[in-house]
């Protein structure tokens, strides 16, 4: 089973700023199958990017994806007020499907 | 549109057997390449998947659950259930299911189409 490490675990950051959220897999990652979602609470998870770097249907151009091998990077250029939530990662290229704990976005 | 909406129990007691079902619009199980998913989140968890099932009734299950986990499929009613025995309190999450469709017919194969949830609360 392919474990997902993301950090940091939280992330505290002001509107406007610059996030960086990383996850490393435990073995190499096809990057064909590497997604990030965001969470809100009470909320399903929501797709932002899919084979690590594209963005999925309706994503604001702030939110990229990148990496390759073991290390994939979320970035999102300008925090928006909404933006704040929890993001995760998953990869979807070999079986079982698995997702990392999540990296918390909060206000500072 | 891709809508998908789970409905089952609330509330299971421990040793007992879970059914859900996932009822969809907006695309056909019948459509090549087209599978739908169920993953689950404890409260303040992170997601696990658990079982697959595509347009060709092949499946997948995670084989930390696959002794207990049986996923099916109604294509005449657009549902997939999801089945799963001897529950603890320990299964207590929030369940999703999920639509994909597999590059190889156009897609993306990732979950990109998510329900809203149900919760499931395991106790005596």
């Amino acid at each position: 089973e392919i474990v997902l490490t993301q950090s940091p675990g939280t992330l505290s950051l002001s509107p406007g700023e610059r996030a960086t959220l990383s996850c490393r897999a435990s073995q190499s990652v096809s990057s064909t199958y590497l997604a990030w979602y965001q969470q809100k609470p009470g909320q399903a998870p929501r797709l932002l990017i899919y084979g690590a770097s594209n963005r999925a249907t309706g994503i604001p151009d702030r939110f990229s994806g990148s990496g390759s091998g073991t290390d994939f990077t979320l970035t999102i250029s300008r925090l928006e007020p909404e933006d704040f939530a929890v993001y995760y990662c998953h990869q979807y290229g070999n079986s079982p499907w698995t997702f990392g704990q999540g990296t918390k976005v909060e206000i500072k | 549109q891709i809508t998908l909406k789970e409905s089952g129990p609330t509330l299971v007691k421990p040793t007992q057997t879970l059914t859900l079902t996932c009822t969809f619009s907006g695309f056909s199980l019948s459509t090549s390449g087209v599978g739908v998913g169920w993953i689950r989140q404890p409260p303040g968890k992170a997601l696990e998947w658990l079982a697959v099932i595509y347009w060709n009734d092949n499946k997948q299950y995670s084989p930390s659950l696959k002794t207990r986990v049986t996923i099916t499929k109604d294509t005449s009613k657009n549902q997939v259930v999801l089945t799963m025995t001897n529950m603890d309190p320990v299964d207590t999450a929030t369940y999703y299911c999920a639509h994909r469709r597999s590059s190889v017919y156009g897609g993306n194969s990732v979950f990109d189409f998510w329900g809203q949830g149900n919760l499931v609360t395991v106790s005596s």
